[in-house]
């Protein structure tokens, strides 16, 4: 069964910082990966994600992630962290052995940007 | 113009009430999911349709019924609320079952009572 761990569930840091969230996965097939975002009271936002092709991966708001398939982990840093980075951020990957589109998730980090 | 929308944004009912969540999409996905989140902000799927199929019904209460008129619109209807339903609740859509290019809706935040 596919699986996902995003260690931490609560990160802080300060504004200008390194920002790196933690995600390992488990899969029986080529993994489909993801990270979105979620701001306060509002939906899930797509931020980047990994199927095929180049093992690192731009998103947007200048966010990124690296696929390291011996390591089966999809990290997501951002060099510098702006206030508006605060919010909640879930690593998926996608239930390709089912194929019905089912995405299954972590448990989610808090990312914290302290002035 | 929204793609993926839910109503009500807001639903506050008594236990053993009966409610419905509509959800809607203009983008011209074949499928469309609910997820439900739970207080710790735990995301777990409930139900998938593709096409007016229901491809999966993942172990939730028989007092859980989607329903999908067209491949654009997917409902949910919880009968008999009890205290653990509150939740928020998020629409989806995605072109293919690969899970791939989902867009959520923004949520419906069911509090019992």
């Amino acid at each position: 069964a596919q699986s996902v761990t995003q260690l931490g569930s609560h990160v802080s840091v300060s504004e200008g910082a390194l920002v790196l969230l933690r995600c390992n996965y488990s899969s029986s097939v080529p993994p489909y990966l993801f990270w979105y975002v979620q701001y306060p009271n509002q939906g899930l936002q797509l931020l980047l994600k990994y199927t095929t092709g180049a093992t690192l991966v731009k998103g947007i708001n200048g966010f990124e992630a690296e696929f390291k398939k011996s390591e089966t982990s999809f990290h997501l840093t951002k060099p510098s962290a702006h206030m508006s980075d605060a919010a909640e951020y879930f690593c998926a990957v996608s239930d390709r052995v089912s194929n019905t589109g089912k995405l299954i998730f972590g448990q989610g980090t808090t990312l914290q940007v302290k002035p | 113009d929204t793609a993926v929308s839910q109503t009500p944004k807001y639903l506050v009912t008594q236990m053993g009430n009966d409610k419905s969540i509509k959800c809607e999409q203009n983008l011209g996905h074949d499928t469309m999911y609910w997820y439900k989140q739970d207080s710790k902000k735990f995301l777990k799927i409930m139900f998938s349709y593709n096409n007016k199929e229901l491809i999966i019904n993942e172990t939730v209460p028989n007092r859980f019924s989607p329903k999908s008129p067209d491949k654009a619109h997917l409902n949910l209807h919880i009968n008999s609320l009890e205290l653990g339903d509150s939740a928020v609740y998020f629409c989806a859509s995605s072109q293919e079952r690969s899970g791939y290019g989902y867009t959520f809706g923004s949520g419906t935040r069911l509090t019992v009572v």
